[in-house]
């Protein structure tokens, strides 16, 4: 079943502001992971947070995890064009599951 | 080098015809997947082989069945086609079971007429 739901399901900004896509999701999990995908392509990994992590970075990324609210955000900053992609994330819950579900996606167009 | 290659890239076919769609990864990684993505985009889990052994087996219709004939292939068959099975199909990998990082191809397009 469906375990994440990314907010908001478009988002359209101008080249060099920064995006911030949410994340909410049900059950506990052991990590949390967020995908790229460019239309008509596979999903590229960007980054995975642990249960026990509140906050990692990678380049212009950002991604918090509250697992309190049950709840992620990814934090591009300074987008470029290059970055419109729809973005996933994706939940490996609890309790030996290998299954790692995927939310509804995001759309994210950087306008030059 | 392409770490995880599907083919065909695109799939024509009327109702009724069975098809397939080969999968092979070049990263040594133990576990291989199939995912379905609708026209909505959502993804969603049909299979994962470790090393050649069968671990999830999603509510799929059993006219698709996958076959891994080692840890490096993972192949997906669908018989006696129907509309509803018209949507993009990912073949992914991962080092572990464990739900780490997925590794995904390119995806195979499937149109059913």
């Amino acid at each position: 079943s469906q375990q994440g739901e990314e907010d908001p399901q478009a988002l359209s900004i101008q080249e060099g502001e920064n995006a911030t896509m949410n994340c909410s999701y049900k059950t506990s999990i052991n990590n949390l992971q967020w995908y790229r995908q460019n239309s008509g392509r596979g999903l590229v990994h960007l980054i995975l947070i642990r249960s026990n992590e509140r906050e990692k970075h990678s380049g212009r990324l950002r991604v918090t995890l509250d697992t309190s609210k049950k709840s992620s955000s990814l934090l591009i900053t300074a987008s470029r064009a290059a970055d419109t992609a729809s973005y996933f994330c994706a939940t490996a819950p609890q309790g030996g599951s290998e299954k790692l579900v995927f939310g509804k996606g995001m759309k994210l167009t950087v306008n030059p | 080098d392409t770490a995880v290659s599907q083919t065909p890239k695109y799939l024509v076919t009327q109702m009724g015809n069975d098809k397939s769609i080969k999968c092979e990864q070049n990263l040594g990684h133990d576990t291989m997947y199939w995912y379905k993505q609708d026209s909505k985009k959502f993804l969603k889990i049909m299979f994962s082989y470790n090393n050649k052994e069968l671990i999830i087996n999603e509510t799929v219709p059993n006219r698709f069945s996958p076959k891994s004939p080692d840890k490096a292939h993972l192949n997906l068959h669908i018989n006696s086609l129907e509309l509803g099975d018209s949507a993009v199909y990912f073949c992914a990998s991962s080092r572990f079971k464990n739900t780490g990082e997925l590794f995904f191809g390119e995806g195979s397009r499937l149109t059913v007429l």
